[in-house]
């Protein structure tokens, strides 16, 4: 069965320090889709990126950057020089493809906030 | 192209009663998802309707129910409600499904006393 983990509950970090989001993640299916959302306290889950099982590939968007690593099955994000507007919850999710229609599970999310 | 929309964003019922959340997808995608968030359990799949089919389910008790319509809009219904049913509910649609990146409304949060 696919189960992905955050450890962190919470990290508190000072404005403009790098920070970094853990996400292990369990699968039995080779081909499987990644993603990452924040979630504000306005509550909307916002996408943030997806990744696929075959592309290994890190990724860098602006300030944001993801290290996929299916070694380790982890799926790590880093927020360098950390704003206060980083400041939310974020999940890391999983969606098998081999399995049929499944739908997304996620981690049980970890709470950043960022201190000016 | 307009966002996920629900409505209401915010109801306040009381135990036994039943409710109806609405929401309307992005243009042109055909998955819609509900996901319930609550403080304990986290976000959990309730279920996803494509082309006004149920194709996916979670594991949530009958009084969960949910429908699509011909453009794509859904609702879900909740009946004899609970407590422990108090949550932020969440609906996600994507163009086709699981291989799609699904994006979120801004949720219903729902109280019941």
């Amino acid at each position: 069965a696919q189960k992905v983990t955050q450890a962190q509950t919470e990290i508190s970090v000072v404005e403009k320090e790098d920070v970094t989001l853990d996400c292990v993640y369990e699968t039995r299916d080779t081909t499987y889709y990644l993603f990452w959302y924040k979630q504000p306290p306005s509550g909307e889950l916002v996408f943030l990126i997806r990744r696929n099982s075959f592309d290994e590939q890190n990724e860098i968007s602006g300030r944001y950057s993801w290290n996929f690593q299916k070694s380790t099955s982890s799926f790590n994000f880093t927020i360098t020089a950390s704003q206060v507007v980083d400041s939310a919850v974020y999940f890391c999710a999983l969606s098998e493809a081999d399995s049929g229609n499944t739908p997304l599970v996620f981690g049980k999310g970890t709470r950043l906030s960022v201190i000016a | 192209k307009a966002g996920v929309t629900q409505t209401p964003r915010y109801l306040i019922k009381t135990r036994g009663q039943q409710v109806t959340l609405s929401c309307s997808p992005i243009s042109g995608h055909r998955s819609v998802s509900w996901y319930q968030q609550t403080p304990g359990q986290g976000l959990q799949f309730l279920f996803e309707y494509f082309s006004e089919t149920q194709r996916n389910k979670g594991n949530f008790p009958g009084r969960f129910s949910g429908r699509q319509f011909s453009n794509s809009r859904s609702e879900m219904n909740v009946s004899t409600l609970e407590l422990g049913d108090s949550a932020l509910y969440l609906c996600a649609s994507s163009a086709e499904g699981w291989r799609d990146t699904q994006y979120f409304g801004p949720g219903t949060r729902l109280t019941v006393l």
